[in-house]
């Protein structure tokens, strides 16, 4: 199947621990993302990688990590978890285009990671 | 004021029913402008891209008014797998890779 998909999909954790969120793309895209939605439903970006090149930074805390080994892959990394980080995480990926053409830009996500800090 | 608006709802209707929802942004540099589909507990999906000239898609019918700033979606016939939760998306400069998303409206359809 071509996807986006994210590994876990449940994430229950104490606070300070460190954590991780692996996505992968089989798309051929060549723009991942990862999105927040946090309790009221607001779907905020926090990065995005364009053929492994950070592109967008937005003022996430240094404890979030991203990692783009490839362009098929984006991984999230989380040090010294927080309640407030609490929230469900979507990977995303995308073609990315200058022009509104057919398909460009538009967003393929992932079923989220569910993370629960106590 | 937030980059992209609409009102949370929820709009409760009957089976049947025309509904409409409209999206306010603030960029006027804004190109692209997309809705999003986000069922409970799932990821949003596109549901259609927004064209300058309007565009429809079955029941589904988009409208992009520049000047205003605004976006609308009309939903006809209103079916029951039509409830959900509505993201209005702009992209907020043509070469960005930034799309930003509203808070979303909620549809509930009743039998």
């Amino acid at each position: 199947d071509t996807a986006v998909s994210q590994t876990p999909k449940y994430l229950v954790t104490q606070m300070g621990n460190d954590k991780s969120i692996k996505c992968e793309q089989n798309l051929g895209h060549d723009t991942m993302y990862w999105y927040k939605q946090d309790s009221k439903k607001f779907l905020k970006i926090m990065f995005s990688y364009n053929n492994k090149e950070l592109i967008i930074n937005e003022t996430v805390p240094n404890r979030f990590s991203p990692k783009s080994p490839d362009k098929a892959h984006l991984n999230l990394h989380i040090n010294s978890l927080e309640l407030g980080d609490s929230a469900v995480y979507f990977c995303a990926s995308s073609h990315f285009s200058n022009y509104a053409s057919s398909g460009a830009n538009v967003l393929t996500f992932g079923a989220g990671s569910r993370l629960t800090v106590l | 004021r937030k980059e992209v608006e609409q009102d949370p709802g929820p709009f409760n209707v009957p089976e049947g029913a025309t509904v409409a929802f409209n999206c306010t942004y603030s960029n006027s540099a804004s190109q692209s402008f997309f809705w999003y589909r986000q069922d409970c507990r799932k990821e949003p999906k596109l549901l259609m891209s927004v064209y300058s000239s309007g565009n429809e898609d079955g029941r589904f019918t988009a409208q992009l008014n520049r000047a205003s700033q605004y976006i609308s979606l009309l939903i006809r016939d209103s079916k029951l797998s039509d409830s959900a939760t509505y993201l209005c998306v702009v992209n907020p400069e043509d070469s960005s890779y930034k799309l930003i998303f509203g808070s979303g409206t909620r549809l509930l359809v009743r039998p």
